[in-house]
């Protein structure tokens, strides 16, 4: 168990409105991925960030945007919240080899 | 335009048999292949991965099979125990390992005492 940890557990947002996501890996890994789990779909990748860089990113628009602390702690940020971003968000620390999960957050958008 | 598939939602299989759970995949630049589990109200877990230099990878009860040319790979677990009732992911990578992980829809396993 990595301990990866995420907050909050759930959310409820109104449509237009600004969320923000955190994660923390205790493990100490440095690359922090972000996926977006819409009901009875796989995650999907949103981006990557390594060493406080964004290093890699999925097919969605610029809503979406994050941030990596020294840390190695991650929020990802979603601006005008639409329906459609309801979803599980998960956060996985480690490269793609060793990549373990949090819980997630999952985000109810009214 | 899904890259991962998985066709099957869900599945059952009665307690000390083999399940047997499929994927296939579009992109021919995937390299790396991983399968996950999950239980309700937990993130994913990591259970087995395979190369694409590989066709087959083995852990205790799991095995995965790679079939790089039908572009289909398959996770066997026998024997099957009730506690591996949760949804598998089937997911593909690139070559190096900050490639970013695609994963398929799931397959729901339930195994029946």
């Amino acid at each position: 168990d990595a301990g990866v940890t995420q907050s909050p557990t759930h959310l409820i947002k109104t449509r237009g409105q600004q969320v923000t996501l955190r994660c923390s890996p205790k493990s100490g890994h440095d690359t922090v991925s972000w996926y977006q789990q819409a009901l009875g779909q796989g995650p999907q990748f949103i981006f990557q960030y390594y060493e406080e860089e964004e290093r890699q990113r999925g097919n969605f628009p610029d809503r979406f945007s994050g941030h990596q602390f020294p840390n190695y702690s991650s929020e990802l940020n979603v601006n005008a919240l639409l329906l459609g971003d309801s979803a599980l968000y998960l956060c996985a620390a480690g490269p793609r080899d060793e990549q373990y999960f949090g819980p997630g957050t999952r985000l109810t958008v009214t | 335009d899904q890259q991962v598939k998985q066709n099957s939602p869900s599945l059952s299989v009665q307690e000390g048999r083999i399940s047997i759970l499929n994927c296939d995949y579009t992109n021919s630049m995937f390299d790396y292949f991983l399968w996950y589990k999950k239980y309700p109200a937990e993130g994913p877990t990591f259970l087995i991965s395979i190369s694409s230099i590989k066709d087959k990878n083995e852990d205790g009860r799991f095995t995965v099979f790679l079939n790089k040319s039908a572009k289909h790979l398959s996770l066997h677990i026998v024997p099957s125990q009730p506690g591996d009732s949760a949804v598998y992911f089937c997911a593909a990578s690139g070559a190096t390992s900050y490639d970013k992980v695609i994963f398929g829809p799931g397959t729901s396993l339930s195994v029946i005492p």
